[in-house]
């Protein structure tokens, strides 16, 4: 079956655009996981839902980022206004209940 | 907060030869690890886990409590086995995942 699905793959923004990346989780997964790896580094937690509710946004950097899963499936990251420290690969992954962790191939941001 | 951290960034080992990729943590309670693989051009994905207690392509790993370590070990690396890996810890009764900064291993014909 289809894995976790992200789109766009790239994305280069210039700095102070605003930007939507999309997650498409395997379906059926209840939870869903953003994460942001930047260069070098490890993934770092951004924020979880469970169906449609957000139970953790405590690692979002700060109020540009936003992360939306309205009707418990599909899921948006929102960044506002874009700065150069942005820049890095945003990665999403869904699990059924809690579980083992499937990733998506990510999003590249460059943010000029 | 917990912590994990890979020593190594970069591990060079020929083809044979044994590996040890160092993983440890800070946690006060009991976590679950795992440890996550990326080949180039592929996503992320899980390698093994500390409760299922198996071996998966040739690697393992042992949880030790006392030294908050989760090393992964292979006794003959191969060259298929050149990849990143990640080293995540999960709480207990939470839910995200929390990474290491990750090695590069690079086995070498």
């Amino acid at each position: 079956g289809a894995g976790v699905s992200q789109s766009p793959r790239y994305k280069v923004a210039k700095r102070g655009q605003d930007v939507a990346l999309r997650c498409d989780p395997i379906s059926g997964h209840v939870s869903l996981f953003w994460y942001q790896q930047a260069l070098g580094q490890g993934p770092e937690f951004l924020t979880y839902f469970q169906n449609e509710a957000q139970l953790d946004k405590s690692g979002l950097p700060s109020d540009r980022f936003f992360a939306e899963r309205p009707e418990g499936s599909v899921s948006t990251l929102k960044i506002q206004r874009t700065q150069q420290e942005d820049s890095a690969v945003y990665l999403c992954a869904s699990s059924p209940a809690k579980n083992i962790q499937y990733f998506g191939a990510g999003t590249r941001l460059s943010v000029l | 907060a917990q912590r994990v951290t890979q020593p190594e960034k970069l591990l060079s080992v020929f083809k044979g030869a044994p590996v040890e990729l160092k993983c440890n943590y800070s946690y006060s309670g009991s976590p679950e690890l795992f440890w996550y693989v990326q080949y180039s051009r592929q996503r992320l994905q899980l390698l093994l886990r500390h409760i299922s207690r198996e071996s998966i392509k040739g690697f393992t790993a042992d949880l030790n409590k006392g030294e908050t370590s989760f090393h992964l070990k292979k006794p003959f690396a191969q060259e298929e086995d050149s990849a990143m890996y990640y080293c995540a810890l999960r709480e207990a009764a939470g839910n995200k995942l929390t990474f290491g900064g990750g090695t590069r291993v690079l086995v070498k014909p």
